[in-house]
């Protein structure tokens, strides 16, 4: 079966320092992996995805995620974070017609 | 462009009573789904429907049904509610499964927060 997990419950980091949030995956096959943010009180909105090709991919917001076959790992990045960057962060990996969805990873941007 | 409408956005409930989640989309999708999230848990996958007149379980579907009553809407129940099922249930829908470039990108509604006393 496929499945995602996101080690990290919170992540804590200064207004302008780069910032990850860690995800690694299991699957059978060719990977589909994406990122989702969810502010407080509201849905989750798509982040990026990877599908194939080059193994940085950039999203919305200034986010990238590096994909690395030989890690299993997925991680979303920023070069410079933001207090507003302060949401709730899911990875998600596609199984058939449906995403599964990691625990979520808090990040916290202090100012 | 409303995107997933969501109703109610919070309601609460008596042990035992039921009531129906409603989901629109409007984006023309083929796929929806209903979720639950509970602290700790991530988004839980209740049931889904791939397309118009198909439904399926997900991770957790005892004690909800669901019916996709169009291409449109996608309602989710609760016969006979329990304190277990107190969570924020999110809907959302995606395009078709066929095709790298959009797969899989779900689009969700703003949720609803139901507690069941």
């Amino acid at each position: 079966a496929q499945s995602v997990a996101q080690p990290e419950d919170q992540v804590n980091v200064a207004e302008g320092n780069p910032l990850t949030v860690k995800c690694t995956y299991s699957v059978s096959g060719n990977p589909y992996l994406f990122w989702y943010v969810q502010y407080p009180n509201r849905g989750l909105q798509f982040l990026l995805k990877y599908i194939t090709g080059d193994n940085l991919v950039k999203g919305s917001y200034g986010f990238e995620a590096e994909f690395n076959k030989s890690q299993t790992s997925f991680h979303l990045k920023k070069p410079s974070a933001l207090v507003s960057d302060s949401a709730l962060y899911f990875c998600a990996v596609r199984d058939t017609d449906k995403l599964i969805f990691g625990t979520g990873t808090r990040l916290q941007v202090f100012p | 462009n409303a995107g997933v409408t969501q109703t109610p956005k919070f309601q609460v409930l008596k042990t035992g009573q039921s009531m129906t989640l409603q989901c629109a989309q409007d984006m023309n999708h083929n796929s929806m789904y209903w979720y639950r999230q509970d602290p700790g848990m991530g988004l839980r996958l209740i049931y889904y429907s791939a397309s118009e007149g198909t439904t399926d379980k997900g991770e957790v579907p005892n004690g909800y049904n669901v019916s996709r009553l169009n291409k449109r809407e996608f309602s989710l129940r609760l016969e006979s509610a329990a304190p277990s099922q107190t969570s924020v249930y999110f809907c959302a829908s995606s395009g078709s499964s066929t095709g790298a470039s959009g797969k899989n990108i779900q689009y969700f509604g703003a949720g609803t927060r139901l507690s069941v006393l």
